[in-house]
């Protein structure tokens, strides 16, 4: 069955350095995005991409944050320069398209970053 | 804006015996909703979910959640639990936005189930 992979599973950074989060959604689907879940809390929405482009931003993504596409299988997350309260579990996620089952979300199984 | 409440944090259930997973939702309009589970170590999966139509939807795993309009619920049930059920539930409501369906999900905090022998 076809999934969404991410990695790192799990990565510790120093306060202030850069960090890229990767994902690779489910071959045939169209649009694509990233959640976040801190520690004992609920998961958010962070942003929502599609045809290359951001569609929908959550007010957490600020301009420390990015999402790219690079190569048409990949979809990253970087934060430039990691803050303590960006430690979280990051999620990708991905759907079918328009045709496909609308709201159905297909999640990876997370990456855990730890600032310091 | 649309917001989820779940407000059982954790959940103790005997192997077995049934169970309920409260969830409330506030949304204008008919929600899209949703519940996901996390298993430890494991990304979420989708159980079920309801669009329209019938109130009463099944979902994978043996469990099914019913949709109450008048009290703004969406309750997952499961008539007898296993082992393997012990995990995180969470509830979500979707924007309906009928050109594209859910561009996003809004979740509750999330139920922590525990089963004991």
């Amino acid at each position: 069955e076809p999934e969404v992979t991410q990695t790192p599973s799990h990565q510790v950074t120093q306060m202030g350095q850069e960090v890229i989060l990767r994902c690779v959604p489910i071959s045939n689907h169209l649009y694509f995005y990233w959640y976040r879940q801190i520690l004992g809390q609920k998961v958010e929405f962070l942003v929502s991409f599609y045809n290359n482009e951001i569609s929908e931003k959550s007010e957490i993504f600020d301009d420390q944050f990015s999402v790219e596409r690079p190569d048409g299988s990949n979809f990253t997350l970087k934060i430039r320069s990691t803050k303590l309260e960006d430690s979280a579990m990051y999620f990708c996620a991905s759907r079918p398209t328009r045709g496909g089952a609308a709201g159905e979300l297909f999640f990876g199984e997370g990456s855990r970053l730890t600032v310091l | 804006a649309q917001s989820v409440t779940q407000p059982d944090i954790h959940i103790t259930v005997s192997e077995g015996a049934s169970l309920e997973l409260r969830c409330n939702y506030s949304y204008g309009a008919t929600p899209y909703l949703f519940w996901y589970v996390q298993s430890p170590g494991q990304g979420l999966q989708l159980l079920l979910k309801y669009f329209s139509g019938d109130t009463l939807v099944q979902g994978i795993k043996g469990f099914e959640a019913e949709f109450k309009r008048s009290q703004s619920s969406f309750n997952l049930r499961k008539p007898s639990v296993h082992w393997s059920d012990a995990a995180e539930y969470f509830c979500a409501v979707g924007l309906k936005i009928s050109n594209f369906g859910n561009e996003k999900l809004t979740f509750g905090t999330g139920t922590r189930l525990t089963i004991i022998p």
